[in-house]
């Protein structure tokens, strides 16, 4: 079956860099596309980017200069890096799964809290 | 780039009541929207995609409706279980967008 599962460290430093993966099993990278998304302590979600099947990326404006997401479809790993982090970016980050061809988030990780502290 | 204003922020409904809920884009994203629902230390959950579409397994209590830019989502006979934050989002092209959110509580 579909999953997803984020890991990644819960404590980064302020002007660090932060580096999510998130694994996948019960479908292609090749054929899917995965998301991320965020969501600070008692606030909304937030669309963070995105890696396509074909391995094009899609960042939230707000975030392209500090954001990388790459993959590696041998091990079914997505990778989120964002650099110079600030406090603002303490949030749980989520992965999910973009149904093709259809543009929804059918499957989601459980999500991973990253704390931004020093 | 695109806005998703969601309405009410909150609301405090009985149990078998009926609630509506309401999402408005800043430009036309015709039927380009889903609904999720997110409890307390959860993941979101979808409810409905192209508007007005339910996912597999969601009750037919929840409904959506709309298109252009401005979408609904209803749930008939309200459940204790409903309790939760919903969101909607601009969903097939980038920025997938979500709207702040609609808190609801059962009374």
């Amino acid at each position: 079956q579909v999953q997803l599962k984020e890991s990644g460290p819960g404590l980064v430093q302020p002007s660090q860099t932060l580096s999510l993966t998130c694994t996948v099993s019960g479908f292609s990278l090749t054929s899917n596309s995965v998301h991320w998304v965020r969501q600070p302590p008692g606030k909304g979600l937030e669309w963070v980017g995105a890696i396509w099947s074909g391995g094009s990326t899609d960042y939230n404006s707000a975030l392209k200069s500090r954001l990388s997401i790459s993959r590696d479809t041998s091990k079914s790993q997505v990778f989120l890096k964002m650099n110079s982090l600030q406090t603002e970016d303490t949030a749980i980050y989520f992965c999910t799964r973009c149904r093709p061809l259809q543009g929804f988030f059918d499957y989601w990780g459980q999500g991973v809290m990253v704390t931004v502290s020093s | 780039n695109i806005v998703m204003t969601q309405s009410p922020k909150s609301m405090s409904i009985s149990v078998g009541d009926r609630v509506t809920m309401n999402c408005k884009a800043s430009q036309n994203v015709y039927n380009n929207i889903a609904w999720y629902q997110q409890k307390p230390g959860q993941s979101p959950k979808l409810l409905i995609y192209y508007a007005s579409n339910r996912y597999n397994g969601v009750p037919d209590r929840f409904t959506g409706s709309g298109y252009g830019t401005d979408f609904t989502l209803t749930i008939n006979s309200v459940q204790a279980e409903d309790a939760a934050f919903y969101y909607c989002q601009r969903i097939y092209n980038s920025p997938f967008t979500f709207g702040s959110g609609t808190k609801l509580e059962i009374k």
